[in-house]
């Protein structure tokens, strides 16, 4: 079945250390986005990218860091650096047939929780 | 500060009736406003697409309208059912290529 997987569905980290999200897509989509939501708040885009080996910044990329090295892959570090990282994180992706007209199709997300 | 807002927060309606909620984004710079519904423990899925000031769109017994000069948006569902208790999330695509979701609609159906 085409879709998007993320793992781990939980994850605990200690405070101080790095952390990697996965999410895979067999859609064969170009562009890939990840996102995190915070109890109250819309998502909130972190990083996106449209192509492998480019990915650009989103609202709060800050203390976070992705990489793009295959198509079908855009996993998300979670840096010692991101001072309050406890949220849910999304990812999803779409094709870039028009910017604005296609929809993105989502992982069904991972809750990370700082001890 | 782009602002997408959604209201109300959360909504209790009694299966059978029908029920609408607004999304409210800023009116300049407006390329297009996507819904999408996300129910427990699933990921959130695209309903519709909107780009045109007037549209409007229908899927089943859900509708959605679109003004682009007000900047709101309103989805409407007849004759709600339990299969319909989600939270609905809209998010608005600037021309300035951000993409700003709203905090979401929680919808409950009462049997």
């Amino acid at each position: 079945d085409g879709g998007i997987t993320q793992s781990p569905k939980y994850l605990f980290r200690k405070e101080g250390q790095n952390v990697t999200l996965s999410c895979e897509q067999n859609l064969n989509h170009d562009a890939m986005y990840w996102y995190r939501q915070d109890p109250g708040q819309g998502l909130r885009l972190i990083y996106y990218s449209q192509i492998v080996n480019d990915f650009q910044k989103g609202d709060i990329a800050e203390g976070y860091s992705v990489s793009r090295e295959k198509k079908e892959s855009f996993p998300l570090t979670v840096t010692s650096a991101q001072k309050n990282p406890t949220a849910f994180y999304l990812c999803a992706s779409s094709s870039l047939t028009e910017y604005g007209t296609d929809t993105q199709y989502f992982g069904p997300g991972t809750r990370l929780t700082v001890l | 500060i782009l602002n997408v807002e959604q209201s109300p927060q959360s909504l209790h309606v009694q299966e059978g009736d029908s029920t609408n909620f607004t999304c409210s984004f800023p009116s300049s710079n407006f390329y297009a406003l996507h819904w999408y519904r996300w129910e427990t423990a699933k990921s959130p899925e695209a309903l519709f697409v909107m780009t045109l000031n007037g549209d409007e769109k229908k899927k089943g017994r859900i509708s959605a309208t679109l003004n682009t000069k007000e900047g709101y948006s309103y989805l409407y569902i007849k004759g709600s059912q339990p299969e319909d208790s989600a939270t609905y999330l809209c998010a608005y695509y600037s021309s300035a290529s951000k993409i700003i979701f709203g905090s979401g609609t929680r919808l409950s159906i009462r049997p």
